[in-house]
């Protein structure tokens, strides 16, 4: 399997632009993570799907950040409008929902608002 | 409630020397721990993982952790470090295998 699968790499947009995060989970697993990285702030967990479903959105920050996973294999992240303080490494993960077993996560998003 | 507390964000040693990097944990019930390392402009990779097995847990390249529940602590040690260890190093802890709680990450620096 290749793994846990983000687009684009690197995004760079200007403020008020609507921006769109891809990510295609490792085929079989059924529980999806969006992670954002900061320095100031860290590893937080933005969303997390089970079985397609969104469980808990509580790490949203805004009503300007959406998520949606129409599919097993296929999520997408929005931001709209995006601002400077959005600028971040957005990550996705996945994993087996059944099981402690552990998250498999992408190589991120490194987004840029100017 | 659950989290991970990593005592220093910074942590340098010398190539060959060992590495002990810090996690304390907090959860109320029996946790699930991991660690996770992360190399520059990389997503993050298991090194080892705790599910209540052994209390001493190897994981890739040399690295090992061990459990202690009298101390809620999953600290992470290499004997020797090597060059190619430098990068950042997260603890995390689930209860119920769907939410993880990261620390706040170690920066490894390994000195030649």
């Amino acid at each position: 399997d290749a793994g846990v699968i983000q687009s684009p790499r690197h995004e760079v947009t200007e403020m008020g632009q609507e921006v769109t995060l891809r990510c295609k989970p490792i085929s079989g697993h059924n529980s999806l993570f969006w992670y954002r990285q900061t320095m100031m702030r860290g590893l937080e967990l933005l969303i997390y799907f089970n079985n397609n479903v969104p469980i808990d959105d509580s790490g949203m920050p805004e009503d300007r950040f959406s998520a949606k996973m129409p599919n097993a294999s296929f999520s997408t992240l929005k931001i709209q409008p995006s601002e400077p303080r959005d600028s971040a490494v957005y990550f996705c993960a996945s994993k087996f929902l059944l099981g402690h077993t552990e998250a498999f996560f992408g190589q991120g998003t490194r987004l840029t608002v100017v | 409630a659950q989290s991970v507390t990593q005592l220093g964000s910074h942590v340098s040693v010398s190539e060959g020397a060992l590495v002990l990097l810090r996690c304390n944990y907090s959860s109320s019930v029996p946790p699930y721990l991991f660690w996770y390392v992360q190399y520059p402009n990389q997503g993050l990779q298991l090194l080892l993982k705790y599910t209540s097995a052994a209390t001493l847990v190897k994981g890739i390249n040399g690295f090992e952790a061990e459990f202690k529940k009298s101390e809620t602590s999953f600290h992470l040690t290499k004997p020797s470090a090597h060059m190619s260890d430098a990068a950042e190093y997260f603890c995390a802890v689930t209860r119920t295998g769907n939410q993880f709680y990261f620390g706040t990450g170690t920066s490894l620096t390994v000195i030649p």
